[in-house]
């Protein structure tokens, strides 16, 4: 079975522009979180979503914004981007979405603003 | 979200138990233990999870404190493929892992 995905994997923008990143749960998950891991730190969490609806955000600025659609998927937008949102950002899906669900994550996407 | 406190950096050598430990002196009594770990350019990757009872599974072994305030995720035969850097994290009601800086386990040959 195929586990998280999430698209692209790496990806370079300039200051102010915008990125949208794509992520697509394990079949049959119906909560999707996102999270940002800065180089040597552990992952933040930005958001959880589930059955569609945002069910929790993390301490980031309006300029990050999400979405799941029918099918599960997710997208992460990022506007305005500034150098410090360089990182890896990271998909996560679980069955529900109970604190004792294990999270499966993917293999990130890594943005480099320059 | 509660704290928790782990060493910096671990080192075993290959074959050998390894004894991973986790402070969480701020714990609550409906918080979760669990355990991630994060191999070199792959995202994390769910270990075990406990509350208050030892917990074994295919991948570790999770030792729990009577009083809850600190815990120990034990690899029983440390092999290469689990140098990495592992999280421990308390997990409340809420939908969230708060991960620190975990520590970063070296595996040698």
């Amino acid at each position: 079975d195929a586990g998280v995905t999430q698209s692209p994997t790496h990806l370079i923008k300039t200051r102010g522009q915008h990125v949208t990143l794509r992520c697509s749960p394990i079949s049959g998950h119906k909560s999707v979180s996102w999270y940002q891991q800065v180089l040597g730190q552990g992952p933040q969490f930005i958001f959880q979503y589930y059955e569609k609806e945002e069910r929790g955000r993390g301490n980031f600025p309006d300029r990050f914004s999400a979405r799941q659609f029918p099918n599960y998927s997710s997208e992460l937008n990022v506007n305005a981007l500034l150098l410090g949102d360089s990182a890896l950002y990271l998909c996560a899906s679980s069955l529900v979405g109970q604190s004792t669900g294990e999270l499966f994550f993917g293999e990130g996407s890594r943005l480099t603003v320059l | 979200d509660a704290k928790t406190t782990q060493p910096n950096s671990m080192e075993s050598n290959e074959e050998e138990p390894v004894h991973l430990p986790c402070n969480h002196s701020t714990i609550s009594g409906t918080d979760y233990i669990h355990w991630y770990r994060q191999l070199p350019s792959q995202g994390p990757e769910y270990v075990i999870h406990g509350l208050t009872s030892n917990v074994n599974n295919r991948m570790a072994s999770l030792a729990i404190a009577e009083d809850r305030k600190s815990s120990t995720l034990i690899l029983h035969r440390a092999t290469l493929r689990d140098a990495a850097v592992y999280y421990c994290i308390l997990r409340g009601s809420n939908y969230k892992l708060t991960f620190g800086k975990g520590t970063l386990l070296t595996v040698n040959p």
